[in-house]
């Protein structure tokens, strides 16, 4: 699976939209883009997934370039229940994959 | 509610004791699982990938003597650690992949051995 890379570490203040940037600048064509993030001392929660189009739900939206190298995870209206760690992956939708995680972004919510 | 539904939440065992945790898909039948360990303040690793009916994939670098793996049902995962050492005290978390879609994961277990 293709390498992503994440900012270490975010602020975004209470209220406000939250912007989570990850470059995936060597993806393949049938590599998905899935986001994820984890709480502290939680399991991973499942967040959203696209190919190539902008992808919203009840969540979040993802925005992925054009050239599909890069894309940016919104929270629209960030809580304090936010703060996470946020993981980009990129993944083959074929069969059961597994997920290969990185280092992934620590997002802050300040009140 | 829950998908996968893993347990303990915790653990505290001795050194050299075995210790066994379950992950069950509660919403769909599994052919695959997938079995993580994360250290504090670092990302999940990938241990091993569990297959309904045959034998577990280890990832490079995991002892399958160690680490053993039973996936003997579509809806039951289990991982049992044996003859555990401190260095193995670790939060332990199970995955379940939902067709190809989506991979959903269950609280953790949080193993602590003294």
């Amino acid at each position: 699976d293709a390498k992503t890379t994440q900012p270490p570490s975010m602020d975004c203040a209470e209220g406000r939209a939250a912007n989570l940037p990850c470059n995936h600048s060597t993806i393949s064509g049938n590599e998905y883009v899935y986001w994820y993030r984890q709480i502290h001392s939680q399991g991973p929660q499942y967040i959203i997934h696209g190919l190539k189009n902008n992808e919203t739900n009840e969540m979040a939206s993802l925005i992925i370039t054009e050239d599909r190298k890069s894309s940016t995870l919104i929270l629209p209206h960030a809580t304090l229940r936010d703060t996470a760690v946020y993981y980009c992956i990129v993944r083959v939708y074929q069969g059961a994959q597994k997920l290969v995680f990185g280092q992934g972004t620590r997002l802050t919510i300040n009140p | 509610g829950a998908v996968v539904s893993q347990h303990p939440s915790w653990v505290i065992c001795k050194s050299g004791t075995s210790v066994k945790i379950e992950c069950r898909s509660l919403d769909f039948q599994a052919t695959t699982m997938f079995w993580y360990r994360q250290f504090p303040k670092q990302s999940l690793m990938l241990m091993a990938t569990s297959n309904e009916g045959s034998k577990a994939t280890y990832e490079q670098g995991v002892e399958k003597d160690k680490f053993l793996i039973n996936h003997a049902s579509l809806t039951l995962s289990t991982l049992t650690v044996t003859s555990a050492h401190p260095e193995d005290s670790s939060f332990y978390i199970c995955s379940v992949a939902q067709g190809e879609e989506k991979l959903f994961f269950g609280s953790g277990t949080q193993l602590s051995v003294l």
